[in-house]
């Protein structure tokens, strides 16, 4: 089955940097790939997803890119803010639909 | 309209115990996934509805897990005689259909086995 590793585990940076977290995953059969933000006690949120048949998707300050060749796609956040802080989660599927392969999460802190 | 509905939000339960979880989908959503999170780890894939029925079941831990749906909306998610290694948080997720769509995921339960 599909296995996803993220990293890091913990990331810290001072208000205004920029945040970049990476995963790579295992199956090339998987085309969709979401990242979850997941603030203390909450839902998991969605921020924003990529499908295997483009390379990169920006939304605002919050962007992914993908390499298909190399299995790996990355979350790259810009002038962060405090409120960007949570636990943000990379996930795998060979479908939208279907079942989500995550990988182990990121806690982002972002130091006024 | 509302999203995805868990209850209840904690659940505290004796070892050996049985516990009920609840799922209320998006109206009109199709699939229906149930994942378990453990503490600082991301969400594991429990099973997953099509309407009522359930097409991946492959998840489940062991048989003291049981889930159901039976009119295709509400689900359900049952444990049988808890152990402490159940704790954790239970999410639901539903989508519009299988194929393209986006999952939307519930708060969660939190079950803690003492």
């Amino acid at each position: 089955g599909e296995n996803v590793e993220q990293h890091p585990s913990t990331l810290s940076v001072q208000e205004g940097d920029s945040a970049v977290i990476k995963c790579t995953y295992s199956d090339s059969a998987s085309n969709y790939f979401p990242w979850y933000k997941q603030e203390l006690g909450k839902r998991p949120q969605l921020i924003i997803d990529i499908r295997s048949n483009v390379g990169e998707k920006k939304d605002q300050r919050i962007a992914v890119t993908l390499n298909k060749t190399a299995k790996h796609f990355s979350l790259h956040i810009t002038e962060t803010q405090p409120e960007d802080s949570a636990v943000y989660f990379c996930a795998a599927s060979n479908n939208a639909g279907n079942m989500l392969t995550f990988g182990g999460g990121t806690r982002l802190m972002v130091k006024p | 309209g509302a999203g995805v509905s868990q209850s209840p939000r904690y659940k505290v339960a004796k070892r050996g115990q049985d516990v009920a979880l609840r799922c209320d989908p998006i109206s009109g959503h199709v699939s229906l996934f149930w994942y378990q999170q453990a503490l600082g780890q991301g969400p594991e894939f429990l099973t997953y509805f099509q309407n009522e029925a359930q097409l991946d079941k492959s998840g489940l831990p062991s048989d003291r897990f049981f889930a159901e749906r039976p009119e295709g909306s509400v689900s359900t998610l049952k444990i049988q005689r808890t152990q402490q290694e159940d704790s954790a948080v239970y999410l639901c997720a539903s989508s519009l259909s299988s194929g393209r769509n986006i999952q939307y995921f519930g708060a969660g339960t939190r079950l803690s086995v003492l």
